[in-house]
């Protein structure tokens, strides 16, 4: 039973580049939620899509950020033009179900580093 | 509105207990509870869902009060494998989502230090 997997486990970008991370969710999961933690700070909520369809997106930044999670292939959370304050740590999560019992398990994260 | 834990850090020496808490100002539809190792993901540990339950893993528990909107998560007769930052995390409804969906929203963190 493979987890939630996540690629890039590093990325290197130079500002004004684009990212784009990768997360493909456990076996069954339709639910997938994306986080960005800064070092020694929490996660921050930044959106949460099933296939196909974001069902919220009100921790993501208006500008710049994107996410789909298409019917096919794994979720990708898209940064355009990065700059400095990008860099973190980017988790995504993956859960069986929506509701006040779906716990969500983390993939290793995608360590993004903006130069 | 995110959660708030106390403490913010703590020490322990092995075989001693502590006490993490996660208090809320809005109305709490469940709890979750994850430990994260430097440089690691966060790992689920357990769920509350209906105030006054209380479980159990290892020598890990906690309980949830629904009416204070606070949880607690004890570890007792640490060891040095529980060493970490602890986040608790609190689920609201998502306004209009139409198909009862929830955001979690975590708390800063209690990063828990054990040593021999």
């Amino acid at each position: 039973n493979a987890g939630v997997m996540q690629n890039p486990r590093h990325l290197v970008r130079r500002r004004g580049q684009e990212a784009r991370l990768r997360c493909s969710p456990m076996k069954g999961h339709s639910h997938v939620y994306w986080y960005r933690q800064l070092p020694e700070e929490g996660l921050k909520f930044m959106v949460y899509l099933q296939k196909e369809n974001i069902i919220d997106e009100s921790g993501m930044p208006k500008e710049r950020f994107s996410a789909e999670f298409p019917k096919e292939g794994p979720s990708i959370l898209r940064i355009q033009q990065v700059v400095r304050g990008d860099s973190a740590a980017y988790f995504c999560a993956s859960s069986l179900m929506a509701g006040t019992g779906g716990e969500q398990y983390f993939g290793p994260g995608t360590r993004l580093t903006v130069t | 509105q995110q959660p708030v834990q106390s403490p913010q850090a703590v020490i322990l020496r092995e075989g001693e207990d502590a006490v993490i808490n996660c208090s809320s100002s809005k109305a709490l539809y469940s709890v979750h509870w994850y430990r994260q190792k430097h440089g690691e993901a966060p790992v689920f540990l357990m769920i509350l869902l209906k105030g006054g339950e209380q479980k159990g893993h290892d020598k890990i528990s906690a309980s949830f009060n629904e009416k204070k909107q606070q949880s607690s998560l004890y570890l007792t007769a640490s060891q040095l494998s529980y060493s970490g930052t602890y986040f608790c995390g609190t689920q609201t409804p998502i306004d209009n989502s139409g198909a009862g969906s929830y955001q979690l929203t975590f708390g800063k963190g209690t990063k828990l230090s054990v040593i021999p």
